[in-house]
């Protein structure tokens, strides 16, 4: 059973970038999708890229093309995030989640989620 | 983008009560659609996914239906562990868009 695990919550300054790591046990991702999500206090859920680690191929919201890049270390069985330039707004819990493709493909585990908090 | 639209934004209910929440979509998306749940401090659980298949161990009181823009998620018979937020999501296209979500609170 694959769980994700997340490295621990950040604290930025405007302007500055954080990277966050998504780690898998318990399996191997190189055959799955990788994604993305973010919930800001009081606001939903919010999709923002993946990545198909064995290809390193990636795809992003628009909103956050150019701001953020997915990246995965094969060996380490390891996605990162990299959110650049971040803002106030920017302050939220970020999850990694596995996709699992039946018929298309849905979000099944999630990571414990990372707390970002961007304040001067 | 696909908007998600869900209701209501929030509903309180007893133990044991029948709830059905709805989500409504901007544009048809066949069956590609997922529920998930969110206790506070918690990941999102799949619930249900392709709108009304259950995802392996959640329980048979939770089920989904609807096609093209119109779905819903009922839980049948509300137990305490099932006061939660709901998110609907599709997964026709992307980018991936949720529904704002429903608190389901204790009446």
């Amino acid at each position: 059973q694959v769980q994700l695990v997340q490295s621990g919550a950040e604290v930025r300054k405007p302007g500055s970038s954080v990277n966050i790591s998504c780690k898998a046990s318990g399996d191997t991702f190189t055959s799955h999708t990788i994604s993305w999500v973010r919930r800001a206090p009081g606001q939903g859920l919010e999709w923002m890229g993946k990545i198909i680690p064995v290809l390193g191929i990636t795809n992003y919201a628009q909103k956050f093309q150019g701001r953020v890049t997915i990246i995965a270390d094969k060996p380490t069985n390891t996605v990162f995030m990299v959110v650049t330039r971040l803002r106030p707004q920017d302050t939220a819990v970020y999850f990694c989640a596995r996709e699992i493709l039946v018929g298309r493909n849905w979000l099944d585990p999630w990571g414990q989620g990372t707390l970002v908090t961007v304040s001067s | 983008d696909i908007q998600m639209t869900q209701s209501p934004s929030s509903v309180s209910a007893s133990v044991g009560d029948r709830v059905t929440i709805t989500c409504r979509a901007s544009q048809g998306i066949g069956s590609w659609l997922a529920w998930y749940q969110q206790k506070p401090g918690q990941a999102p659980r799949l619930l249900i996914y392709a709108s009304s298949s259950l995802q392996s161990g959640v329980p048979s009181r939770f089920s989904g239906s609807g096609s093209g823009t119109e779905f819903s998620l009922t839980i049948s018979g509300l137990q305490p562990e099932d006061f939660a937020t709901y998110y609907c999501q599709q997964a026709n296209s992307l980018p991936w868009t949720f529904g704002q979500g429903t608190k389901v609170e204790i009446k």
